[in-house]
């Protein structure tokens, strides 16, 4: 089955860099588009940022572009996000989750976000 | 990238029907089919329960069904239960990459 384990959250201070991991299993991982989600505690669902199956193309949201990095290892089946000069409002759970893909009916096109890990804690606070 | 809009909160008795309602613009909900609808419980990571405005994900209950009309999407959960009660989150692709998710809407089983 699909697994998605997210690691490397932690305490902070204002202004450091963190880098998370999430170790897929379960799934080729080289044919998923991949992404990161964070929520603030008590607060919905951010999207952060995005990496095409073979780490061609990334994107990122206008709330961390500039400050953190999407990446990915296909031969390892692990995905990354490098955060640097944190603040104290990105302090939340980060999510790592799958873009499922492909085609029904009549051959009409779709995606969405279909599985998502358990998260992982990022505090940043002095 | 402003959060697609949901009503805050929906409540309703056992049995009964509730619809939440998520609004955005032309350039995401408008724009094309690439809007989902997730469940998240406390403390836990989401889950797909519509994908494609209106196809139910693999083992979700028939009772959760979506739709669109111009830039508002719907879930709809009819016959609704106790384990409904959950927060449930909008989302949609903006012009084909960057994605946005709703404000969320807090459903209450009276």
């Amino acid at each position: 089955q699909v697994k998605l384990v997210e690691s490397g959250g932690g305490v902070v201070q204002p202004g450091g860099s963190l880098r998370l991991s999430c170790e897929a299993s379960g799934f080729t991982f080289s044919n998923y588009g991949m992404h990161w989600v964070r929520q603030a505690p008590g607060k919905g669902l951010e999207w952060v940022a995005v990496i095409w199956r073979d780490g061609k193309k990334k994107y990122h949201a206008d709330a961390v572009k500039g400050r953190f990095t999407i990446s990915r290892d296909n031969s390892k089946n692990t995905l990354f996000l490098q955060m640097n000069s944190l603040r104290v409002e990105d302090t939340a759970v980060f999510y790592c989750a799958r873009e499922g893909s492909g085609y029904y009916g009549s051959g009409t096109y779709y995606k969405a976000i279909d599985y998502w890990g358990q998260g992982t804690l990022v505090t940043v606070s002095s | 990238q402003s959060a697609l809009t949901q009503s805050a909160s929906v409540s309703g008795s056992p049995g009964q029907s509730i619809t939440i309602s998520c609004t955005g613009t032309s350039s995401d909900v408008g724009g094309h089919n690439y809007v989902s609808w997730y469940q998240q419980y406390p403390g836990k990571a989401p889950k797909l329960i519509i994908y494609d405005v209106d196809h139910p994900a693999s083992g979700v209950s028939p009772r959760f069904s979506g739709s669109k009309s111009g830039n508002t999407a719907s879930l709809t959960i009819s016959g609704l239960q106790a384990e409904d009660e959950a927060d449930y989150y909008c989302s949609s692709y903006i012009n084909g990459n960057l994605y946005v998710f709703g404000t969320a809407t807090q459903v209450t089983v009276l």
